[in-house]
C-alpha cells in the first residue's frame, strides 16, 4: 500500500524559514517523481513544486528562488525547504505521488505551514 | 504558465440531477488534463486521468472528456456523497497547474 506521510509543519514568522518532509513508502521511490501541492485557507489547490526521480526540480512562479526541492532515494524521502516566507505561504502542504510525471494518483494527509508573527 | 479556468465556481444541484463542469487551458496540453474530487477535511482523490481515463474503483458515474483547451467532467445522476469541490490539473508543462475548482453542493 502506497503511503506518504508530511511533517515538518508549524508556526513560523515572517521571513522565517521552515523545512518540510514527506517519508514513501510501498513503492519503488527512486522511480516516481514527486510533487507537493498546497492549500490556502478556504482557497483552491496550488502546485508548488515536483522532482523527478533523477533530482531535477521544477518550482511554481510564487516560490521560485524561496523554495527547494529535494529528495533522499536511500530514506525515500522528499523534503521542502522554505525561506523568506510570508503570510501568503500559510496552507496545507500535501505530498502527492505524479505517475509517469501527470496525474497525481497519490497523496498524503498534509502538514499545516501558518506564517504569522 | 498555463492557466486553467473553471466553471462554474459553485453549482448547487438536487441529487440525481446532472452535472456538467468545464475547464478552458490558456493554451494547449493535449489529454494532460485530469480532474479530482476533494469533500472537506479531507486529501484530493483522483478522479479522472488524461483528460477521459477512468479510475478504479471510482464510480462509473464520472466521466471526462476534451482535448486541447476544453475539457468537462460530467456527473451524471449525482448523489449526495458527491459533495465536494472538484479541480482540474494540467500535467503537461511546468510549471503544472490547477483550476481554481468548482464548489458542488447538494440542495
Amino acid at each position: 500500500e502506497v503511503q506518504l506521510l508530511e511533517s515538518g509543519g508549524g508556526l513560523v514568522q515572517p521571513g522565517g524559514s521552515l523545512r518540510l518532509s514527506c517519508a514513501a513508502s510501498g513503492f519503488s521511490f527512486g522511480s516516481y517523481a514527486m510533487t507537493w501541492v498546497r492549500q490556502a485557507p478556504g482557497k483552491g489547490l496550488e502546485w508548488v513544486s515536483g522532482i523527478t526521480g533523477f533530482g531535477s526540480g521544477h518550482y511554481a512562479d510564487s516560490v521560485k528562488g524561496r523554495f527547494t526541492i529535494s529528495r533522499d532515494n536511500s530514506k525515500n524521502t522528499v523534503n521542502l525547504q522554505m525561506n523568506s516566507l510570508t503570510a501568503e505561504d500559510t496552507a496545507i502542504y500535501y505530498c502527492a505521488r505524479p505517475y509517469a510525471n501527470s496525474y497525481l494518483d497519490h497523496w498524503g494527509q498534509g502538514t499545516l505551514v501558518t506564517v504569522s508573527s | 504558465e498555463i492557466v486553467l479556468t473553471q466553471s462554474p465556481d459553485f453549482q448547487s444541484v438536487t441529487p440525481k440531477e446532472n452535472v456538467t463542469i468545464t475547464c478552458r487551458a490558456s493554451q494547449s496540453i493535449g489529454a494532460n488534463l485530469h480532474w479530482y474530487q476533494q469533500k472537506p477535511d479531507q486529501s484530493p482523490k483522483l478522479l479522472i486521468k488524461y483528460a477521459s481515463q477512468s479510475i478504479s474503483g471510482v464510480p462509473s458515474r464520472f466521466s471526462g472528456s476534451g482535448s486541447g483547451t476544453d475539457f468537462t467532467l460530467t456527473i451524471i445522476s449525482l448523489e449526495s456523497e458527491d459533495a465536494a469541490a472538484y479541480y482540474c490539473h494540467q500535467s503537461g508543462t511546468f510549471p503544472q497547474t490547477f483550476g481554481q475548482g468548482t464548489k458542488v453542493e447538494i440542495k
